[in-house]
């Protein structure tokens, strides 16, 4: 079992619609998660960390369930600008007890295509 | 303020040859961590350094190893290449004890023939 798995899509979506992204994770003591966005042959870059009691950045709401290890992100009115790789990412160092030592574990990624 | 920044951009080896990747961190970071991003998947860690040493590794051989500056820039090295050593080499900087937000940088776009 890989220890974060997505969805790999595509998810093919009209401008103005919602979507949301899932992803589940292995390791229950885990800590730290997050979203990436990538642009095609582009670097990650950080969308938005994700805490238990949900968070929201504009048009994006991101969810952690620990009870059954699921995070999600939600995207509202899509724009065509929305067109990427959504990486989710977990950091599972905080688990051992011992500093963040920065280990990002990503998943597969999921495409997303926004339509005009 | 110069964000991390990677070189080469692209690089062309054959098999058995030996590659070296750069990375400087982003002004005011001091920990680098490397991944190797194959076609169509996520990130993988390869390792991480801190104070001139490797902190933490992931399941990568031998093969793979590399170096932390005194300035906190980086090499990563691949001995031995393999076909599936093909791919984007992305470097990260961040802070210890900052967090754990890391900064990638555009990568580095590996092709082993």
């Amino acid at each position: 079992r890989k220890e974060v798995e997505q969805d790999p899509g595509p998810f093919n979506v009209p401008e103005g619609a919602t979507v949301a992204f899932n992803c589940t994770y292995s390791n229950s003591a885990s800590q730290s998660f997050f979203w990436y966005r990538q642009d095609c042959r582009k670097e990650p870059k950080l969308l938005m960390s994700v805490y238990s009691s949900g968070n929201e950045d504009g048009r994006f709401t991101a969810q952690l369930n620990r009870a059954s290890q699921y995070i999600s992100l939600l995207i509202r009115d899509s724009k065509l600008s929305d067109s990427a790789t959504y990486l989710c990412v977990v950091n599972p160092s905080w688990a051992s007890g011992s500093s963040n030592t920065g280990k990002l574990i990503f998943g597969q990624g999921t495409t997303l295509q926004v339509k005009p | 303020d110069a964000g991390v920044t990677q070189s080469p951009t692209h690089l062309i080896k054959t098999r058995g040859q030996q590659v070296t990747l750069r990375c400087s961190p982003k002004s005011g970071h001091d920990t680098v961590s490397w991944y190797q991003q194959a076609l169509g998947q996520g990130p993988q860690f390869i390792f991480q350094y801190y104070e001139e040493e490797e902190r933490q590794r992931g399941n990568f051989p031998d093969r793979f190893s590399g170096h932390q500056f005194p300035n906190y820039s980086s090499e990563l090295n691949v001995n031995a290449l393999l076909l599936g050593d093909s791919a984007l080499y992305l470097c990260a900087s961040s802070t210890t004890g900052g967090g754990d937000t890391q900064y990638f940088g555009p990568g580095t776009r590996l092709t082993v023939l």
